[in-house]
């Protein structure tokens, strides 16, 4: 099942913040980050395992709730270079396979 | 340098005719997987492959077929019984299946005119 995404867009001025969510309605063991620019493919982020280890950028932070089967993108002091399409993919139970939510549309302006 | 490549960039089929999509690795990585997205969508699961001679449906494998006979190779075949494929292809690969970073190509668009 699809996990969901929130919110569905964003517009910030550099050096603003934001957090993306993504909820799933079912256990999960980890939860991927990427973010895609137009046209192009989606860039690694982070990855976050259930039992707490995270693989990722030293830039990027982002949280896992196990129990409530979620997890936040935090995007502090943004630059230009941070707008893109946001996308969380989930794994859980038994299919290892990886279900990407829509995205979050960002969009930092000068 | 190691990486992902898929060719062609930009494709254009004629309707009734089967394509394959190429997607190559050097990063000596186990598991491959083909994804199409459509506009303002997220990526969904076509195949994946864990490893040489092995691979598995996903969530959208019908009208699409596969072959990984190389573990650096695992091309894509679109085929007439595909009902509306023109999409953003993207393949990736990770060291192992399930729980591991994703490394994707660049890509490719094909337009079924």
């Amino acid at each position: 099942q699809q996990p969901v995404q929130s919110p569905q867009a964003v517009i910030l001025r550099e050096g603003e913040d934001a957090v993306i969510n993504c909820s799933s309605s079912k256990a999960l063991y980890s939860v991927h980050w990427y973010r895609q620019k137009h046209g192009e493919a989606p860039v690694f982020l982070m990855i976050l395992l259930k039992g707490g280890e995270q693989k990722g950028h030293e830039k990027i932070s982002a949280s896992f709730n196990e129990k409530k089967q979620q997890s936040s993108l935090y995007l502090t002091a943004s630059q230009l270079s941070y707008s893109g399409t946001y996308f969380c993919g989930t794994e859980g139970g038994s299919a290892r396979q990886l279900t990407f939510g829509s995205g979050t549309q960002l969009t930092v302006l000068p | 340098d190691g990486g992902i490549t898929q060719s062609p960039k930009y494709l254009f089929r004629k309707e009734g005719q089967n394509v394959t999509l190429s997607c190559e690795q050097n990063l000596n990585h186990d598991a491959m997987y083909w994804y199409r997205q459509d506009p303002g969508q997220g990526l969904r699961l076509i195949y994946y492959s864990q490893i040489v001679n092995d691979f598995q449906k996903g969530d959208i494998a019908e009208g699409y077929s596969v072959s990984r006979e190389k573990k650096e190779s695992f091309p894509l075949t679109v085929t007439s019984a595909q009902k509306n494929p023109t999409a953003f292809y993207l393949c990736a690969s990770s060291i192992q299946w399930g729980y591991n970073e994703q490394f994707f190509g660049p890509g490719t668009r094909l337009t079924v005119l």
